[in-house]
């Protein structure tokens, strides 16, 4: 089945400091989804990208779709206490039965005072 | 606009008990549907999805069952909870292939 590596595990960051993480994949994929997940929530969409090298930004939130259709990264910029949370990567595959939406193990993100 | 509502929120259940979690989505017709699994401190398990009424795609074997009864309607089910069926459950949607999934607010499962 599709795996999806993401990477860090976990950051503790300064407020203020930018922020990256990354997802690759074992396979091709169609649409890159970035999710944020705080404590007893279900996830919340930050950011869709469907087309290889495509970037896209929502407020201080920046992705790239890659453009070998195999990765993609979330930035962000000038964190903030608010921005803490659970990060999720997703993929929909280009194979038959790419209904299924695949998630990433997710990147624990924590600012320090 | 379209709406998940997915209940209980939270839900303690001892081993051997039924289980079923509802999840309803309005403001669209024919939706994706999905349920994901996530265990403490982890990522998300695909379980089940559906493409349609009765038309219902597992992913991994176990303990559990989905039916799709109704258009919007997704039902998680189980005869006899084990103790590893623990863990928060949550129901998404899609408007179809190539489109982003919204989810619902999750159920806390706990089994003693």
């Amino acid at each position: 089945g599709q795996q999806l590596n993401q990477s860090p595990q976990s950051m503790f960051i300064q407020e203020g400091e930018d922020v990256s993480m990354n997802c690759t994949s074992s396979s091709i994929f169609n649409t890159w989804l970035w999710y944020k997940q705080e404590p007893g929530e279900g996830p919340v969409l930050l950011i869709a990208l469907y087309k290889a090298g495509e970037l896209t930004s929502n407020g201080r939130l920046t992705a790239q779709f890659g453009i070998t259709r195999k990765d993609s990264f979330l930035n962000i910029s000038a964190s903030i206490p608010s921005d803490v949370g659970i990060y999720f990567c997703a993929g929909q595959g280009s194979n038959f039965g790419n209904e299924k939406l695949t998630f990433g193990t997710g990147t624990r993100l924590t600012i320090i005072p | 606009s379209q709406t998940i509502h997915q209940w209980p929120a939270t839900l303690v259940q001892p081993v051997g008990s039924p289980l079923s979690l509802e999840c309803t989505v309005e403001g669209t017709s024919n939706p994706n549907l999905y349920w994901y699994r996530q265990a403490a401190g982890r990522g998300l398990q695909l379980l089940f999805y559906s493409v349609g009424i009765g038309q219902i795609s597992s992913e991994v074997p176990q303990n559990l069952s989905a039916s799709r009864p109704q258009d919007r309607q997704f039902i998680l089910s189980s005869k006899k909870l084990l103790l590893s069926d623990s863990g928060f459950y949550l129901c998404a949607w899609r408007g179809g292939v190539n489109t982003e999934a919204f989810f619902g607010q999750g159920t806390r499962l706990t089994v003693v």
